[in-house]
């Protein structure tokens, strides 16, 4: 995987839109970017991925630079079940690659 | 739907005693396996992954082994204990896109 640089930790207050960037300058044309999170002492869990549009579900908003070289994970209305480490992965989906974690953002949102 | 099911939930085990902890991934086929360590407060190791029955990729150097004796299942393996293998145990699966976790082992060697 294509090494990616977030901030260690943010704080958001409850309600708020909570903005976490990830840095991503050497993505390759065909590596997605990938946002999970990790509530703490559970199994981390999908958040969304896109590859150059912009992206939204049920959880998040994904913001993709036009150049790729970095990206956004939105979640509009932050709640305090929030608070988790967000990892941002930049991936290709062809066989043989390895998902693995960097040490990702700790988000905690305050009431 | 695809589920992955990971137990124990916990385990208290001894400095020298064996070790075995599996896996099983249901509602798809062929995925790719793994297992992660994570120590307290640190980040997601990975310790080995696989891609196929008995095809397995070791990370890192270390006390533990892995084996894919079926499609679907992944053993995760120690012979003898260490303290240092004391940690978050997390499994999980893909097929190159999206990746689903198991609920994780938590394992304290004493």
């Amino acid at each position: 995987d294509a090494k990616t640089t977030q901030p260690t930790s943010m704080d958001c207050a409850e309600g708020r839109a909570a903005n976490l960037p990830c840095n991503h300058s050497t993505i390759s044309g065909n590596e997605y970017v990938y946002w999970y999170r990790q509530i703490h002492s559970q199994g981390p869990q999908y958040i969304i991925h896109g590859l150059k549009n912009n992206e939204t579900n049920e959880m998040a908003s994904l913001i993709i630079t036009e150049d790729r070289k970095s990206s956004t994970l939105i979640l509009p209305h932050a709640t305090l079940r929030d608070t988790a480490v967000y990892y941002c992965i930049v991936r290709p989906h062809n066989a043989g690659n390895m998902l693995t974690f960097g040490g990702g953002t700790r988000l905690m949102v305050k009431p | 739907s695809q589920t992955i099911h990971q137990w124990p939930a916990t385990l208290v085990q001894p400095v020298g005693s064996p070790l075995s902890l599996e896996c099983t991934v249901e509602g798809t086929s062929n995925p790719n396996l793994y297992w992660y360590r994570q120590a307290a407060g640190r980040g997601l190791q990975l310790l080995f992954y696989s891609v196929g029955i008995g095809q397995i990729s070791s990370e890192v150097p270390q006390n533990l082994s892995a084996s894919r004796p079926q499609d679907r299942q992944f053993i995760l393996s120690s012979k003898k204990l260490l303290l240092s293998d004391s940690g978050f145990y997390l499994c999980a699966w893909d097929r190159n896109t999206e990746a689903f976790f198991g609920q994780g082992t938590r394992l304290t060697v004493v």
